[in-house]
């Protein structure tokens, strides 16, 4: 089963407008960290993002929120105020922190493509 | 804020040569690095995670000898594709994760390879 989905299609907003891209996920990891990473053109991995799963409140970073919602099981990255360099590749991940220990390697969805208009 | 470089960003080989890619974490001592492999408009698939001082941990349908991994030093692994083929074409990104616990993962600018 996959551990992070990602089913939007290429995603469209008008610039300095919001959108939200979605993430759902799937653990039995009483401890999980998600995290949001963008990818621009040129190929580069951008963390944007961390919430953990004993956070109490959701994860803001600038212009960046997630909107976890823990029983949903879901973790949507928004953006507000969007600018044309916010186009990119933008990437779900996890990391389960009890099963896989200190080390553990990040799942990663597939990915969603946002292409902000002018 | 923690850095990794990777390098070459770009390498084109013949095939059945070998091509070296390096992983640098610059300000952070990274005792596990991991190595991704990327298609166009694909996921990042993980393809082994690196140890510092120990063998690598390949995932399932990853060939070993195929994907060289050397971690000799808390700052550097380095990826080695042997005897490539255009399959092998592909783009390679690594990462590593700095301290404390819970850190999200850094990672190199990737290396294009294509094969001809």
């Amino acid at each position: 089963a996959q551990k992070i989905t990602q089913t939007q299609p290429g995603m469209f907003v008008q610039e300095k407008e919001a959108v939200t891209l979605d993430c759902t996920y799937d653990t039995s990891d009483p401890s999980y960290g998600l995290f949001w990473y963008k990818q621009p053109s040129s190929g580069e991995m951008i963390f944007l993002i961390y919430q953990g799963s004993y956070d109490q409140q959701n994860a803001t970073e600038g212009r960046y929120s997630l909107n976890f919602q823990k029983a949903r099981k879901s973790a949507n990255l928004v953006i507000s105020a969007s600018q044309l360099g916010d186009s990119a590749m933008y990437f779900c991940a996890m990391r389960e922190l009890v099963r896989t220990g200190a080390n553990s390697k990040l799942t990663f969805g597939k990915g969603i493509t946002l292409s902000v208009r002018p | 804020g923690a850095v990794v470089s990777q390098h070459p960003s770009r390498v084109i080989c013949k095939s059945g040569t070998s091509v070296k890619i390096e992983c640098r974490s610059l300000d952070f001592q990274a005792t596990t690095m991991f190595w991704y492999r990327q298609f166009p408009k694909k996921s990042l698939m993980l393809m082994a995670t690196s140890n510092e001082g120990s063998k690598a941990t390949y995932e399932q349908g990853v060939e070993k000898d195929k994907f060289l991994i050397n971690h000799a030093s808390l700052t550097l692994s380095t990826l080695t594709v042997t005897s490539a083929h255009p399959e092998d074409s592909s783009f390679y990104i690594c990462s590593a994760r700095g301290q404390p616990e819970g850190s999200p993962l850094h990672f190199g600018n990737g290396t294009r390879l294509t094969v001809t």
